[in-house]
């Protein structure tokens, strides 16, 4: 069974622009959550999208937004983009939830310079 | 505002010992904990949970202990092999919050010392 795929592994982008990153849920999975994990920090929840809608979102700017597909794959776009945004931004699946614990992918490592 | 804390960043152990990882959260509301382990270059995978209701979970080497009166809870490994080396992180969260989201702390990293 595939697990969770994130891509790309690596970004470089320049400040003020725009960054796309993907996750495929392991199949059979319908919820998506995207974390970010800056440096020196825990994981900070920032979106979960359950059967294409979204369902929650953490405390981040609306510049940071995403979308789920009908297939459960989902994008996160993050709009001008500011240095600090640098970070690893990882995706995880679920079929039910938290209870059973995430799997999470290898996330994306965005770097603003 | 931190409500997962986990004030030991790193942690060294022999091979063979045992390796305690502490958490403290300030939430009253969470009754459900997670602990997941990280390797470099690899996303976290979930290693253990522990509701509230519960003070300890086991699950082979990995035993979660939970003290809801001083809001803490621990991981033990028993007995800690070189593998086990990576960061750890503790996750907390409450079924009634219909938010499906973990509150993670910062992270301890192990180091078992063959």
């Amino acid at each position: 069974e595939a697990g969770v795929t994130q891509s790309p592994t690596h970004l470089i982008k320049t400040r003020g622009q725009q960054a796309t990153l993907r996750c495929s849920p392991i199949s059979g999975h319908t919820s998506v959550y995207w974390y970010q994990q800056a440096l020196g920090l825990g994981l900070q929840f920032l979106l979960w999208y359950d059967e294409g809608e979204e369902r929650n979102r953490g405390n981040f700017p609306p510049r940071f937004s995403g979308r789920q597909f009908p297939n459960y794959s989902s994008e996160l776009n993050v709009n001008a983009l500011e240095l600090e945004d640098s970070a690893l931004y990882l995706c995880a699946s679920s079929k039910t939830g938290f209870w059973d614990g995430y799997t999470f992918g290898s996330g994306t490592r965005l770097t603003v310079v | 505002d931190q409500q997962v804390k986990q004030n030991s960043p790193s942690l060294s152990v022999q091979e063979g010992r045992i390796s305690i990882l502490n958490c403290d959260y300030t939430n009253s509301m969470f009754d459900y904990f997670l602990w997941y382990k990280k390797y470099p270059a690899e996303g976290p995978t979930f290693l253990i949970s522990i509701s509230s209701i519960k003070d300890k979970n086991e699950d082979g080497r990995f035993t979660v202990f939970l003290n809801k009166s001083a809001k803490h809870l621990s991981l033990h490994i028993v007995p800690s092999q070189p593998g086990d080396s990576a960061v750890y992180f503790c996750a907390a969260s409450y079924y009634g919050g219909a938010t499906n989201k973990l509150i993670f702390g910062t992270g301890t990293l192990l180091a078992v010392q063959p």
